[in-house]
């Protein structure tokens, strides 16, 4: 199954563009790409998700570079209500459904 | 609509003891899943169902039983307790068809002595 890779933590200054990478290079091409995030001890909230091609949605926007063997999420204008543990994840198929593989998460903290 | 709704919140068990982690969603889904959070290891696959009287293991399914009688839950059973089952754990359910997304519960945090 492929996995990911992302840096533990990051910080951002409020008001500027938060862009948190993720290496998934053994990701196959049928399996999705997606982001969640985690606020305090929370249950994760989706963000975003994509194949290969740019997303972008109210919250985010998802860059996959041409190979898929990586990917950014970009939080376009910080706040401090974003400080949370960003998780990058790759949707399996399996047989009728999908299995998810979380990551160890970025923890993002943006500074006033 | 209620979501995912874990029960209990939180919970301390002793050795040996055995335990049913409830999860219910009213969502219709038919996809449902356990995982655990653990410091530093992200959240880790313990078990899934594609629908009623189906299940499957995921990536740490050792300790745990599950089952699928209803669409709506998916209970969660540690049989005998260990120290190593301390952890996080969440339920998440999704449409369970093409290109959806998870819905997680609040959690329930436990604790084995």
């Amino acid at each position: 199954d492929a996995k990911t890779t992302q840096p533990p933590s990051m910080d951002c200054a409020e008001g500027r563009a938060a862009n948190l990478p993720c290496n998934h290079s053994t990701i196959s091409g049928n399996e999705y790409v997606y982001w969640y995030r985690q606020i305090h001890s929370q249950g994760p909230q989706y963000i975003i998700h994509g194949l290969k091609n740019n997303e972008t949605n109210e919250m985010a926007s998802l860059i996959i570079t041409e190979d898929r063997k990586s990917s950014t999420l970009i939080l376009p204008h910080a706040t401090l209500r974003d400080t949370a543990v960003y998780y990058c994840i790759v949707r399996v198929p399996r047989t009728g459904t999908y299995k998810y593989i979380f990551g160890t998460g970025t923890r993002l903290k943006v500074l006033a | 609509n209620a979501g995912v709704t874990q029960t209990p919140k939180f919970q301390v068990l002793k050795t040996g003891q055995s335990m049913t982690l409830q999860c219910a969603q009213d969502m219709n889904h038919e996809y449902m899943s356990w995982y655990r959070q653990d410091p530093g290891m992200g959240l880790r696959l313990i078990h899934y169902s594609v629908g009623a009287g189906i299940t499957d293991q995921g990536e740490v399914p050792n300790g745990y039983n599950v089952s699928r009688s209803t669409t709506e839950d998916f209970p969660l059973r540690l049989l005998s307790a260990a120290p190593s089952q301390t952890s996080v754990y969440f339920c998440a359910s999704s449409l369970g068809q093409g290109n959806e997304k998870l819905f997680f519960g609040s959690g329930t945090q436990l604790s084995v002595l």
